[in-house]
């Protein structure tokens, strides 16, 4: 199994600014993701986090909107820039994760994100 | 493209009873199947997997099933308690990897 943790838990920001949250496993992973969970919907995947290049980002989301970091195989940020009242929502760090048995996907506890 | 459809969107049920929730799927070509809770504006915890190779999983009170001809899969919660009140996601994976979510069932247990 993997632990995920992230960093903050929840924030409120102001519109306009940008807010950087932090991924952390506790084992080595070649396959990291970025989710969003909108009020009252289900996830949404942002991008893949590649470690050592550009992350792969999904239909509707840009680099310099959502720009990501993946420094390591333990660790990744997420960028939310020039935030408005739209980007209130819980974002998701996953990992997918083969063991013994098959792949299998964990995700962090998220990131509560209020913009006023 | 898979479509993952949850069956009832909520449900109330008091203390101590078995019950059961519904996840239907469109393309019977799956990587495996999960199971997570969610807990008001938490992550995503996991349940069950079912490979797609298996028809069932078992956890303490919980049972995943998954029948892939028929396109469904069922959780079935034994004695449940208040604090299996949460949200449960069936989420699946295709061959490469990529998640589709359901929508999810919203479950009250009340005491």
């Amino acid at each position: 199994s993997a632990v995920i943790s992230q960093k903050p838990s929840r924030d409120i920001c102001q519109r306009g600014t940008s807010l950087t949250i932090q991924c952390q496993v506790d084992s080595q992973v070649t396959m990291m993701f970025w989710y969003r969970q909108q009020p009252g919907q289900s996830l949404t995947l942002i991008a893949t986090a590649n470690q050592g290049s550009e992350a792969t980002y999904e239909s509707g989301f840009v680099i310099d909107k959502f720009p990501i970091s993946r420094p390591n195989l333990t660790f990744s940020t997420l960028t939310v820039s020039n935030m408005s009242p739209e980007d209130s929502s819980i974002y998701l760090c996953s990992v997918l994760l083969a063991g013994q048995g098959p792949y299998e996907q964990y995700f962090g506890p998220g990131t509560r994100l209020t913009v006023t | 493209k898979q479509e993952v459809t949850q069956i009832p969107a909520a449900l109330s049920v008091p203390e101590g009873e078995n019950l059961v929730l519904n996840c239907s799927f469109t393309d019977s070509a799956i990587y495996n199947l999960q199971w997570f809770r969610q807990d008001p504006g938490k992550g995503l915890t996991s349940l069950l997997l079912i490979q797609s190779s298996q028809r069932e999983q078992t956890s303490g009170r919980l049972n995943a099933s998954l029948d892939k001809s028929s396109g469904r899969s069922t959780l079935y919660i034994a004695a449940s308690q208040p604090g299996d009140s949460a949200t449960y996601l069936c989420v699946l994976s295709g061959s490469a990897r990529q998640l589709t979510f359901g929508s999810g069932t919203q479950l009250t247990v009340l005491p």
